[in-house]
């Protein structure tokens, strides 16, 4: 079955750097569009990255943009998430998860999978704290 | 950024109501629309995509209507598993945006 797995999270110094990854399992990783999505604790959800299928367009949202970078190695099945520059306001439970397609702008960038596949994982916390 | 407005925020309702949550979006998002389910410590669970395509598994007195600006939630008959917090998102484009949530109780 689709799994989805993230490791990575844990306390980090404003300011310091940390690397999350998230293990792909029972899919065809290689063919879908990954993404990150964060939760602040106690609060609500909040997309971060975005990454096509094969890492050729990545995007972000303005409040990480020029300090996360999205990648994906397609042979090791693993998606990661570069984050620098912390700030207690990154406090929160990071998601990697599948979807069908992204749009910005007039450009839409979709899987090439066969199925349809809305998969999250369970998360992983990051705490930015002095 | 596309705004998404969703209410009520908190709901207390019986098993066995049926219950109606509203997600309005700031501009047109055609039916670019997905439903989620949290429980406490969970994951997000999707529940609805395309505005109104049950995912698969998910049991069918959920359903979700709408397209362009206002979309609607809806659970036909409240079983006491469905105590979670709702989410709507809009993934009409960049950046997914997604309404404050509404946390349902059981009366």
């Amino acid at each position: 079955q689709v799994q989805l797995v993230e490791s990575g999270g844990g306390v980090v110094q404003p300011g310091r750097s940390l690397r999350l990854s998230c293990a792909a399992s029972g899919f065809p990783f290689s063919s879908y569009v990954m993404q990150w999505v964060r939760q602040a604790p106690g609060k609500g959800l909040e997309w971060v990255a975005v990454i096509w299928y094969d890492g050729t367009d990545e995007r972000y949202a303005d409040y990480v943009k020029g300090r996360f970078t999205i990648s994906r190695d397609n042979f090791r099945n693993t998606l990661y998430l570069q984050m620098g520059s912390l700030r207690a306001e990154d406090t929160a439970v990071y998601y990697c998860a599948t979807r069908d397609r992204y749009c910005s702008g007039s450009s839409c960038y979709s899987s090439i999978g066969s199925t349809t596949i809305h998969s999250w994982g369970q998360g992983t916390l990051v705490t930015v704290s002095s | 950024d596309i705004q998404m407005t969703q209410s009520p925020s908190s709901l207390s309702a019986s098993v066995g109501d049926r219950i109606t949550i509203t997600c309005q979006a700031s501009q047109d998002i055609d039916n670019d629309l997905n439903w989620y389910q949290q429980k406490p410590g969970q994951a997000p669970k999707l529940l609805i995509y395309g505005a109104s395509t049950l995912e698969t598994g998910v049991p069918s007195r959920f359903t979700g209507s709408g397209s362009g600006t206002d979309f609607t939630f809806t659970i036909s008959s409240l079983q006491p598993e469905d105590i979670a917090t709702y989410y709507c998102q809009q993934y009409d484009s960049l950046p997914d945006t997604f309404g404050q949530g509404t946390k349902l109780e059981i009366k």
